[in-house]
């Protein structure tokens, strides 16, 4: 078990340009989150898998954000048309979801940065 | 609505000293509650959660925390603080009204143990 992994770890982009961060989670985990963390922030929840299901999505989460979970393994998150206000840390974390389990474990993140 | 709220922004320690940083909550309910701790450029890190039982709870690295349901506040502590613990520091409440345990983060604290 090497934990959460997310790639890549940073990414500039232009203005208008689209982007795609992808997450792998801990093998056994059925439950995937995505977050967003802005400087001197804390995270802010973006949106929710249940094994290839996404059950939740945040009003963060506008309609240029589109994230998959095609078998229930890795997740990616899309972001189109890329803004200077998306600059920020996007964080993936998985967990179980078996009774008293509820914590969840963190990737490094990938670092965005929009000009 | 569900919160958490750390009223300090930076704790200062010296090296050896016994640390302690604030964590108030605003929940219904019983409260699920979670430390964690970000280094720099680096994910979040698990260190301890209260779901029932004991009041205080011990978790990695050698930091506890003391849950008060009376004074809705779940602060983390360590006897003996190391430099190597300066880091920025998360409390955060599961939401028990969403399906997935999406997690509701404080701003965190910034803890600086010094020589």
């Amino acid at each position: 078990d090497t934990g959460v992994s997310q790639n890549p770890r940073h990414k500039i982009t232009k203005r208008g340009q689209n982007v795609t961060f992808r997450c792998d989670p801990i093998s056994e985990h059925n439950r995937l989150y995505w977050y967003r963390q802005t400087l001197g922030q804390g995270p802010e929840f973006l949106t929710y898998f249940q094994n290839e299901a996404q059950l939740e999505k945040s009003r963060l989460l506008s309609d240029r954000f589109s994230a998959e979970r095609p078998k229930g393994s890795f997740s990616t998150l899309e972001i189109q048309r890329t803004e200077q206000g998306d600059s920020a840390m996007y964080l993936c974390a998985s967990s179980s979801d078996k009774v008293g389990s509820y914590e969840q474990y963190f990737g490094p993140g990938t670092r965005l940065t929009v000009t | 609505a569900q919160s958490v709220a750390q009223p300090e922004d930076q704790v200062n320690v010296a090296e050896g000293n016994p640390l302690t940083v604030k964590c108030t909550y605003s929940v219904s309910g019983n409260p699920y509650l979670f430390w964690y701790v970000q280094y720099p450029n680096r994910g979040l890190q698990f260190l301890l959660k209260y779901i029932t039982g004991d009041n205080l709870v011990k978790g990695s690295y050698g930091f506890e925390a003391e849950f008060n349901k009376s004074q809705t506040s779940f602060h983390l502590k360590k006897p003996s603080a190391l430099v190597s613990d300066s880091a920025l520091y998360f409390c955060a409440v599961r939401d028990i009204y969403n399906q997935g345990g999406k997690l509701i983060f404080g701003q965190g604290t910034e803890l600086s143990v010094k020589p």
